[in-house]
């Protein structure tokens, strides 16, 4: 199963963009990167996904590389809501096996 | 937020006691997963559900098993629990198991087994 590896912690400023890698050498070329995120005492909720190109949403930015074989999600603003662990995983885009590894993520600390 | 639902919440039990959690969604998704998370090992899957009847092994599935009965109810079951087995539990669901798919979560099942 394809693997993702990703720093055990960062810190941040609040209202400093803050950049999260995920190095992912062994990607498919048919799988998508997803970036999860986890508050204290919550289930992991969806943040972001791509394929190949860059994507942004409401709540973040999905830099991928050019080979694929890493990535970077972008908070442009962090705020101290934002305080969370930080998930990025592989899903195979036909699914089938669905042995999705998460990983210990980065848990992300915002300084006021 | 998806209609996921996880009960118990919290549940303390016995080792050696038989222990079921439940996941109940209201989305119709053809996907369910079982996952538990401990300190220093994010997040791991147990077993997942394809559909009605249909079920598969994740990664950590000794000494749990799963039932899917409805669309709408996956249960994970401990058969003989152990203190090992002391964990939070989330159910995920995703509408076709696809790559470009969200996945989503529920809340959690707090289990201590003493």
């Amino acid at each position: 199963d394809a693997k993702t590896t990703q720093p055990n912690s960062m810190e941040s400023n609040e209202e400093e963009p803050v950049h999260l890698p995920c190095n992912h050498s062994t990607i498919s070329g048919t799988d998508y990167i997803h970036w999860y995120r986890q508050l204290p005492s919550q289930g992991p909720e969806y943040v972001i996904h791509g394929l190949t190109s860059n994507v942004n949403n409401r709540m973040a930015s999905l830099a991928i590389a050019e080979d694929r074989k890493s990535s970077t999600l972008i908070l442009h603003r962090a705020t101290l809501r934002d305080a969370a662990v930080y998930y990025c995983i592989l899903r195979e885009s036909q699914g089938g096996s669905e042995k999705l590894v998460f990983g210990k993520g980065t848990k992300l600390t915002v300084n006021p | 937020d998806a209609g996921i639902t996880q009960s118990p919440r919290h549940k303390v039990t016995e080792t050696g006691t038989p222990v079921t959690l439940r996941c109940h969604q209201t989305e119709n998704h053809r996907y369910m997963y079982w996952y538990r998370q401990d300190p220093g090992h994010g997040l791991r899957l147990i077993h997942y559900s394809y559909g009605v009847k249909d079920t598969d092994k994740g990664e950590v599935s000794d000494g749990y098993s799963v039932s899917r009965s409805k669309t709408e109810d996956f249960l994970l079951t401990l058969e003989s629990a152990t203190s090992s087995q002391t964990s939070v539990y989330f159910c995920a669901i995703s509408d076709l198991g696809l790559g470009g798919e969200k996945l989503f979560f529920g809340s959690g099942t707090q289990l201590s087994v003493l």
